[in-house]
């Protein structure tokens, strides 16, 4: 079965500095694979999805994320991050079979002044 | 823009009563969902649909149940609240492109604002 794990729960940046959430992925074949955001007391905002063809993604609010086969990764970037970022951050993975959504636990970001 | 309507936000209901949480989505979306989110535990998918009057488990269907009459709403049972049901149920919707009962369209899933349930 695929599994997601973000491995970081907590992460604190400073605004304008960069960000990478990192995702690592278990599946057999190739995934599709999604970040969203969702702010305090909000539902999902779908920010980037990945399912074939480039690896580097180009999602909305500045935020870009890398599919690497050979790490089973799908790390989130952001080359500047602005106090608005601060929410929280799940990856996402789902089967070329099914359209039911595996999610990791999330990350939590906090931006500091 | 797709909209995924959940009728209610906040809810406290009382251990044994039997609660009805609603989702409607406007796009004419095949595909359903309800999950529940807790901290620590990220989403966790209880039921989905891929039609109307049809249901499947997800990975934590016990306590739950679902209905599905019309295509654009997709409802979540609690028989019988009880008080480790305290969460965030969150609904989804995403369409089924393609011929047939090809689902692997690839497409994408949205959600809607969350429903807090508190059983007390």
């Amino acid at each position: 079965a695929q599994s997601v794990t973000q491995p970081d729960i907590h992460i604190t940046v400073s605004e304008g500095a960069s960000l990478e959430l990192r995702c690592n992925y278990s599946y057999g074949a190739t995934p599709y694979l999604f970040w969203y955001v969702q702010s305090p007391g909000q539902g999902l905002q779908l920010l980037l999805k990945y399912f074939s063809g480039d690896t580097l993604v180009q999602g909305i609010k500045g935020f870009e994320a890398e599919f690497k086969r050979s790490q089973s990764s799908f790390n989130l970037r952001k080359p500047s991050v602005h106090w608005s970022d601060a929410a929280e951050y799940f990856c996402a993975v789902r089967n070329t079979g099914f359209q039911k959504l595996v999610f990791g636990t999330g990350t939590r970001l906090l931006v500091s002044p | 823009d797709v909209k995924v309507t959940q009728s209610s936000r906040y809810l406290v209901k009382r251990t044994g009563e039997k609660v009805f949480l609603e989702c409607v989505q406007d796009m004419d979306h095949e595909n359903m969902f309800w999950y529940r989110q807790d901290p620590g535990l990220g989403l966790r998918l209880i039921y989905f649909s891929y039609d109307v009057k049809m249901k499947e488990k997800g990975d934590i269907p016990e306590g739950y149940s679902v209905s599905r009459e019309k295509k654009e709403r997709f409802s979540l049972i609690l028989e019988s609240a009880s008080t480790n049901q305290t969460s965030m149920y969150l609904c989804a919707s995403s369409s089924t492109s393609g011929q047939g009962s090809n689902i692997d369209s690839g497409n994408t899933i949205y959600f809607g604002e969350g429903s807090w349930l508190t059983v007390v």
